[in-house]
């Protein structure tokens, strides 16, 4: 069974810096999918990025990047010039690729982000 | 706008009551999921459905039941069987073998005991 960890609980960062949010997971599948999802106090959940594991090319939206590192099974989040709304908690996330019976997401326990101003 | 639209947002429970929370969605997804969020635990899911009239058990099923008579609506029952449901609970939906689009979440109900 796939399983993601996050193994840090609680981060924080000065507002305007950079920081970066560890994610790793094990999997025995070659086609899968990785996701970043921000949950702001107000707990909507929001779709950060997304990285195909068929890509080699890190996947990057706006101030948000990833390092994916698929030998060492990594999927790091860095966040630049970190602003005060990013203060949330962050959950990395695994979905399996192939047609499986369901095709569920499984989370990590997720890394609660400061912005210090 | 397309979206989830969970209700209510804040749900009060007596001890021995069932209770159900509403989901709905009008994106036309196929796959609707309902999911548990401890504190320090993340999202565990507890049920979901691919199609209409059919829904499978998660990781913690008992003491939930399900439906899915429309594509729409997939409410949630929280029944006197489950033991701890003060938590906050997600529902998602997805286009089904849409693995690359992750989810579309709705804004979620805070369940409390009392």
């Amino acid at each position: 069974a796939q399983t993601v960890t996050q193994s840090q609980p609680e981060m924080s960062v000065q507002e305007a810096e950079t920081v970066t949010l560890s994610c790793t997971y094990d999997t025995s599948e070659s086609d899968y999918y990785l996701f970043w999802y921000k949950q702001p106090p107000s707990r909507q959940m929001i779709l950060v990025i997304r990285q195909e594991a068929y890509k080699q090319q890190n996947a990057t939206e706006n101030r948000f990047s990833v390092n994916f590192q698929k030998a060492a099974k990594s999927f790091s989040l860095k966040i630049s010039d970190s602003q005060l709304g990013d203060a949330a908690m962050y959950f990395c996330a695994y979905r399996s690729g192939a047609e499986t019976s369901y095709d569920k997401v499984i989370f990590g326990p997720g890394t609660s982000l400061s912005v210090i101003p | 706008d397309g979206g989830i639209t969970q209700s209510p947002k804040y749900l009060f429970r007596k001890e021995g009551q069932n209770v159900t929370l509403s989901c709905e969605q009008n994106l036309n997804h196929d796959a609707m999921y309902w999911y548990r969020q401890d504190p320090g635990q993340g999202l565990r899911l507890i049920y979901y459905s691919q199609i209409v009239n059919d829904f499978q058990k998660g990781d913690i099923a008992e003491g939930y039941s399900v439906s899915r008579e429309k594509k729409e609506s997939f409410p949630l029952t929280v029944t006197s069987a489950q033991k701890n449901p003060t938590a906050f609970y997600l529902c998602a939906s997805t286009i089904r073998q849409g693995a690359r689009y992750g989810y579309t979440f709705g804004s979620g109900t805070r369940l409390t005991v009392v």
